[in-house]
């Protein structure tokens, strides 16, 4: 069974924090994705990789930055969190070959005070 | 224009009925064409896919297209209350390996029992 695990369901930080959000995925899938989704603003895209050491920029990546030094394992990370960056983050993976299918984690809410 | 967009809801359906769920797109070279459901709380799985123009049926679901008009739909026939979700509409922006989907802000269907 495919299984895309993140490593906090919730997450409380301070404003200022270095934060570490972990994805791992299980199916040797190249493509990872980082979404955050708020409540009227839908999924929005903030970095993805298609290889390992590879990353992109999504629609919104200010404020983030991502690491992949690992096929399997995909980090997003809050160089100094701020309150506009509490929201549900989503993780999710593909092989992008053919059918599109996206795996997603059970996702992170992150709050920042 | 947004790339695209879905009127967020809420759609309320009696049990039994048709639900149909609409989704537009802006980026005409767009190939392919997702619909993931999202129940609340957890994260999005998909449900359907679509790539070329017509329809498509799966079970109760028919996911519709038309590139011509930048349209696509999802109907969901026989509507029972576990249908009850938040649809998404996903596009995948060109027909290659590592771009990633982009997603509208999602539709919360209601199948009232």
């Amino acid at each position: 069974d495919v299984k895309v695990t993140q490593s906090s369901r919730y997450l409380v930080k301070r404003t200022g924090e270095k934060v570490f959000l972990e994805c791992v995925q299980d199916m040797d899938h190249e493509n990872m994705f980082w979404y955050r989704q708020d409540p009227g603003l839908g999924l929005r895209l903030i970095y993805f990789s298609y290889d390992v050491k590879m990353k992109e920029k999504g629609d919104i990546p200010e404020g983030y930055s991502v690491s992949r030094e690992k096929k399997e394992r995909f980090s997003l990370i809050l160089e100094s969190a701020s309150t506009n960056q509490t929201s549900m983050y989503l993780c999710a993976s593909t092989t992008g070959q053919g059918h599109f299918r996206l795996f997603f984690g059970s996702g992170t809410q992150l709050s920042v005070l | 224009q947004k790339e695209v967009e879905q009127n967020s809801g809420p759609l309320s359906v009696p049990e039994g009925a048709i639900a149909s769920l609409n989704c537009t797109y802006s980026d005409r070279v767009s190939q392919s064409f997702f619909w993931y459901r999202q129940y609340s709380g957890k994260s999005p799985e998909l449900i359907m896919s679509i790539y070329s123009n017509g329809d498509k049926e799966d079970g109760r679901f028919t996911a519709q297209l038309n590139k011509a008009s930048q349209y696509v739909s999802l109907l969901i026939r026989d509507s029972q209350p576990s249908d009850s979700a938040t649809y998404l509409c996903a596009v995948k922006r060109r027909n290659s390996g590592n771009t990633p989907l982009v997603f509208g802000k999602g539709t919360r269907l209601s199948v009232i029992a």
